[in-house]
């Protein structure tokens, strides 16, 4: 078990390109979520896949921002567009699923800086 | 709509004394309550939870909370500070009754134990 991972750890994006962001879930955990962390803030909830299907999303992410998780296992968040508000650490999550409800292993977050 | 709330941005206690990170939640329905620490440069790490049952709940590293529903409360404790707690702690919240697997984090607590 090597934990939940993401790549890239940086990136510096000009506003108005496009990134992408990939986050490798411990293996067996059939849940995923992704979170949005500012400066002084706790992290924000975005979406969260159970296996390879996306059951929710926040209200407050836009039509810029979208995730998927083939095949129920590694997940890409991107996020089209990119404006200097969607500077912020990206935090990638999973946990186990039936019974529960179970703690969730973060990992170490990818930081977006939009110049 | 469920929300948490961590009054205290910073709290400062001397090694070796008792400390408490506040956590009051709000939700329609019963929560599921957990305790996350952040170190700096890692990840969120998992503390505890309380899911149902003994309103006393013990985790890692010699940390409990305690579970007061009048109170709508989950505040952290350690009965003997050490200088290798500090760190940000985040409350989590999820409403068991509104069938969504999404959790609401606090602000977060900054801890400072003193040598």
């Amino acid at each position: 078990d090597t934990g939940v991972s993401q790549d890239p750890r940086h990136k510096i994006t000009k506003r108005g390109q496009n990134v992408t962001f990939r986050c490798d879930p411990i293996s067996e955990h059939n849940r995923l979520y992704w979170y949005r962390q500012t400066l002084g803030q706790g992290p924000e909830f975005l979406t969260y896949f159970q296996n390879e299907a996306q059951l929710e999303k926040s209200r407050l992410l836009s039509d810029r921002f979208s995730a998927e998780r083939p095949k129920g296992s590694f997940s890409t968040l991107e996020i089209q567009r990119t404006e200097q508000g969607d500077s912020a650490m990206y935090l990638c999550a999973s946990s186990l699923a039936s019974g529960g409800p179970y703690e969730q292993y973060f990992g170490p977050g990818t930081r977006l800086t939009v110049t | 709509a469920q929300s948490v709330a961590q009054p205290e941005d910073q709290v400062n206690v001397a090694e070796g004394n008792p400390l408490t990170v506040k956590c009051t939640y709000s939700v329609s329905g019963n929560p599921y309550l957990f305790w996350y620490v952040q170190y700096p440069n890692r990840g969120l790490q998992f503390l505890l939870k309380y899911i149902t049952g003994d309103n006393l709940v013990k985790g890692s590293y010699g940390f409990e909370a305690e579970f007061n529903k009048s109170q709508t409360s989950f505040h952290l404790k350690k009965p003997s500070a050490l200088v290798s707690d500090s760190a940000l702690y985040f409350c989590a919240v999820r409403d068991r009754a509104s069938g969504t697997y999404k959790y609401i984090f606090g602000t977060g607590t900054r801890l400072k134990v003193l040598a």
